[in-house]
């Protein structure tokens, strides 16, 4: 069975610092992951995801990641975080090889905090 | 391209009474799932629609709850009758095909209390 672990439920750092969300994962098979982010009152959205094409995602709004397999780890980096950043963010696995269901398993969330 | 939609926003009921959330997805695809968010926990699959086919429903909690998509395009979830435990914010979301890498798209959420 698959999991998601983010380590963390709220973090906080200082505008202009490196955001460092950490996710680690469980799975049998080789997954694809995934950060969506949720800003107040809207819904989610898909920040990176990585498909097994390159170990470093780039994602949206500066945002990447990076798969390490013998890490089982996803985590979310930005070198310099703006208020803006501000928002929950998820992280989330799929099995890789596909099927007849591609259902989302999310990690419990983790809270951004951007203090000026 | 109008994005993925729900009604309504917000929803307070009392136990016992039914609710009905809808979901527009996205035009054009065929794929449409429900999630579940209770308060401080993960999010959680519900089902999956595959058109107006139920491809997989491992994770309706029971059969208080139910789940239609009519012609394939929009879909609705009733829970009847309502507990204090179904509370939670309920997203849809929806995708084109099914490969494993495609990208879900998530409506804003409902966000139900029930009393």
């Amino acid at each position: 069975a698959q999991s998601v672990t983010q380590l963390g439920s709220h973090v906080s750092v200082s505008e202009g610092a490196l955001v460092l969300l950490r996710c680690n994962y469980s799975s049998s098979v080789p997954p694809y992951l995934f950060w969506y982010v949720q800003y107040p009152n809207q819904g989610l959205q898909l920040l990176l995801k990585y498909t097994s094409a390159a170990t470093l995602v780039k994602g949206i709004n500066g945002f990447e990641a990076e798969f390490k397999k013998s890490e089982t780890s996803f985590h979310l980096t930005k070198p310099s975080a703006h208020m803006s950043d501000a928002a929950e963010y998820f992280c989330a696995v799929t099995p890789g090889y596909g099927g007849a269901t591609n259902k989302l398993i999310f990690g419990t969330g983790t809270l951004l905090a951007v203090q000026p | 391209e109008a994005g993925v939609t729900q009604f309504p926003s917000h929803s307070v009921i009392e136990k016992g009474q039914t609710v009905t959330l809808r979901c527009d997805p996205i035009s054009g695809h065929d794929n449409l799932y429900w999630y579940r968010r209770v308060m401080g926990k993960e999010i959680k699959f519900l089902l999956h629609f595959v058109k107006e086919s139920k491809q997989d429903e491992s994770g309706m909690p029971n059969n208080r709850f139910l789940a239609e998509r009519t012609g394939g395009t929009y879909s609705t979830l009733k829970v009847q009758p309502a507990e204090l435990e179904d509370s939670g914010v309920y997203f849809c979301a929806s995708s084109q095909d099914i490969t494993g890498a495609e990208t879900q798209y998530f409506g804003p959420g409902t966000r139900l209390l029930v009393l």
